[in-house]
């Protein structure tokens, strides 16, 4: 089993449309949680970082439950602009600091 | 600022060569990584160096061999590279939890 499972996509939305991510994890000692978004041929770039009580950045929520080991994302409204690969990323501490990056979910927004 | 930077962006090798791939980062990070990206897989760390002189194993070192003998510089060396590193080569360098990208090195090996 994968230590962070992404569904692969792709996600095929049309402009305007909710779109939600969901993303699992294996290690409960897992303490840090990300959304990167890496477009196509481009290098990963931080989206936003995921908290317990949960937190929003514009038409971007990002949700974690610890007890299900799952992070999720959500975008309303979405843009073309929107399309990308969205990489969920976990931080454990085992020994020293551990991340390990999911193998990203494709997502394409249609006019 | 330039961020991370890498060279070169493409090149293509033939079995048993070898080559450098250079990572510079202006943003005085200590903690520097090379990654590799293969479809349907994530970025997986072959090798990471927490400060100067300092370098550690990742997942997947086998095949590579890194140094870091400035700072700002990551160095990621092929020996005798083979067909199964193929593959896109991303540098990073983090502060807090952050991690900043190079734009890639995309590399065939033939």
């Amino acid at each position: 089993r994968k230590e962070v499972e992404q569904d692969p996509g792709p996600f095929n939305v049309p402009e305007g449309a909710t779109v939600a991510f969901n993303c699992t994890y294996s290690n409960s000692a897992s303490q840090s949680f990300f959304w990167y978004r890496q477009d196509c041929r481009k290098e990963p770039k931080l989206l936003m970082s995921v908290y317990s009580s949960g937190n929003e950045d514009g038409r971007f929520t990002a949700q974690l439950n610890r007890a299900s080991q799952y992070i999720s994302l959500l975008i309303r409204d979405s843009k073309l602009s929107d399309s990308a690969t969205y990489l969920c990323v976990v931080k454990t501490r085992t020994g020293g600091f551990k991340t390990i990056f999911g193998a990203g979910t494709r997502l394409f927004v249609k006019a | 600022n330039a961020g991370v930077t890498q060279t070169p962006k493409f090149r293509v090798l033939k079995t048993g060569q070898s080559m450098t791939l250079l990572c510079a980062q202006d943003m005085n990070h200590e903690y520097m990584y090379w990654y590799r990206q293969d479809p349907g897989m994530g970025l997986r760390l072959i090798h990471y160096s927490v400060g100067e002189g300092t370098t550690a194993k990742g997942e997947v070192p086998d095949g590579y061999n890194v140094s870091r003998l400035k700072k700002q510089n990551f160095l990621l060396g092929l020996e005798s590279a083979a067909p199964s590193q193929t593959s896109v080569y991303f540098c990073a360098s983090t502060e807090d939890n952050e991690q900043f990208f190079g734009p890639g090195t995309r590399l065939t090996v033939l």
